[in-house]
């Protein structure tokens, strides 16, 4: 079955504790990107992938990391969080940027105190 | 930077009726358009997809139109049906980034 894969998908945790959120998808696509997602906010890009070993900044990626070394996988990597980062994450693939739907993950609650 | 309006943020409607969500976008530069339902605890799913050489597209009881003139978006939802609650999201990508509205949270009152 063609899907992307957050892990995990509940997290609490401490503030300065490092963390990482996988996320793979097994369809081959070129394009991957990460948003958090609040309230009033709506969904923000955080960072993207058009392809292996090539990532860039999206709207908000102050606190974050993230790294493309296999096609598949797009690790976001909160390196001392804190709780405004606070968020609903989700992960989305695409085959290729542009004139293709994009493909969500379930999403990953986290919560740092 | 581009800026992106879902109006109502809320809608409730009979069911069977039909139904217009909006969208707008600050920057006309518009290379694909998509709409989004989210359910509540859930990921988001594709609806539909414009291309930018298109105006149209067409699923089922949904049917999305795209002016790239105005900047604008609807999402037509035909015989509502309570299964089609949910949070409806547009989105636009352009500049290797995707763009989302707030959403518009939809109720359909059997």
């Amino acid at each position: 079955e063609a899907q992307v894969t957050q892990n995990p998908r509940y997290l609490i945790t401490v503030t300065g504790k490092k963390l990482t959120v996988t996320c793979s998808q097994n369809m081959n696509h070129e394009y991957m990107s990460w948003y958090r997602q609040d309230p009033g906010l709506g969904l923000r890009q955080i960072y993207y992938s058009m392809n292996v070993e090539v990532t860039d900044k999206g709207d908000v990626p102050e606190g974050y990391k993230v790294s493309r070394k296999e096609k598949r996988n797009f690790p976001l990597i909160l390196e001392s969080p804190s709780p405004n980062q606070t968020s609903l994450y989700f992960c989305a693939s695409s085959s290729t940027a542009i004139n293709q739907p994009q493909h969500f993950g379930d999403g990953t609650r986290l919560s740092i105190l | 930077k581009q800026e992106v309006t879902q109006i109502p943020a809320a809608l409730s409607v009979p069911e069977g009726e039909n139904l217009v969500l909006n969208c707008s976008f600050t920057d006309s530069a518009i290379y694909n358009l998509q709409w989004f339902r989210q359910d509540p605890g859930k990921g988001l799913t594709s609806l539909l997809l414009i291309q930018s050489s298109q105006r149209e597209q067409t699923s089922g009881r949904l049917n999305a139109s795209l002016d790239k003139s105005s900047g604008r978006s609807t999402l037509y939802i035909a015989a509502s049906q309570p299964g089609d609650s949910a949070t409806y999201l547009c989105s636009n990508f352009g500049n290797e980034k995707l763009t989302f509205g707030t959403g518009t949270r939809l109720t359909i009152i059997p």
